[in-house]
């Protein structure tokens, strides 16, 4: 099974802040990368597929890039709305797995 | 709009049995492979397991397999999650979620109904 690593597992951030999470993959994963969000009580929902490719109605300030085995999440200017968890998940082979998450809080 | 409605949560007792039920509407349901994800309370997500659009195949994850089966009706637009044997480390929200047409996964997800397993 291929194990995702996230860091960091949390971070304090301001509005305004760029901000950068990382997952790394045990195994060579092609573009098989996605990330999501996921608020308090609340479904997660995806931001990027195929490494980096915007969902339909994210803000452009979610970006996502890497190959093989080290894949980035960028938000280039935090916003209030985006204080939440977010996972990756690698989907090359079943069983997919998810990174443990990264949570997002206001500093 | 594409809507997914999980319903069959509850409490159960060690060892026993649950069958989940997912609900689907604003697309063709039959076109799609789906999924379950599961989440523990305050913990991360899992990906629980998958079927594909004419259920030629179902995968699972190591935690389920052999104990929980998957299965879809295309005729109800419905996606079941039959779980036996469940373990007190099985209580978690279910969720399923829909690849989309291009098999990327998750694209929508329902609202996720709970699962507990206490004595």
């Amino acid at each position: 099974d291929i194990q995702m690593t996230q860091s960091p597992s949390s971070l304090s951030a301001s509005v305004g802040d760029r901000v950068t999470i990382t997952c790394r993959a045990s195994q060579v994963l092609r573009n098989d990368l996605g990330w999501y969000q996921q608020k308090p009580g609340k479904a997660p929902k995806r931001l990027i597929y195929a490494t980096s490719s915007l969902q339909s109605g994210v803000p452009s300030r979610f970006s996502g890039s890497g190959s093989g085995t080290e894949f980035t999440l960028t938000i280039s200017s935090l916003q209030p709305e985006d204080f939440a968890t977010y996972y990756c998940l690698q989907h090359n082979s079943y069983p997919f797995t998810f990174g443990p998450g990264t949570k997002v809080d206001i500093k | 709009e594409v809507q997914l409605v999980e319903s069959g949560g509850g409490l159960v007792k060690p060892g026993g049995s649950l069958r989940l039920s997912c609900v689907a509407s604003g697309f063709t349901f039959s076109s799609y492979t789906m999924n379950w994800v599961r989440q523990a309370p305050g913990k991360g997500l899992e990906w629980v397991s998958a079927i594909t659009s004419s259920s030629s195949y179902m995968y699972y994850a190591d935690s389920v397999k052999g104990r929980f089966t998957i299965s879809r009706d295309n005729a109800k637009n419905s996606l079941y999650l039959q779980m036996n044997s469940l373990r007190a480390d099985d209580t978690a929200v279910f969720y399923c979620a829909r690849d989309d047409y291009s098999n990327f996964p998750f694209d929508y997800w329902g609202q996720g109904t709970l699962v507990t397993v206490s004595s």
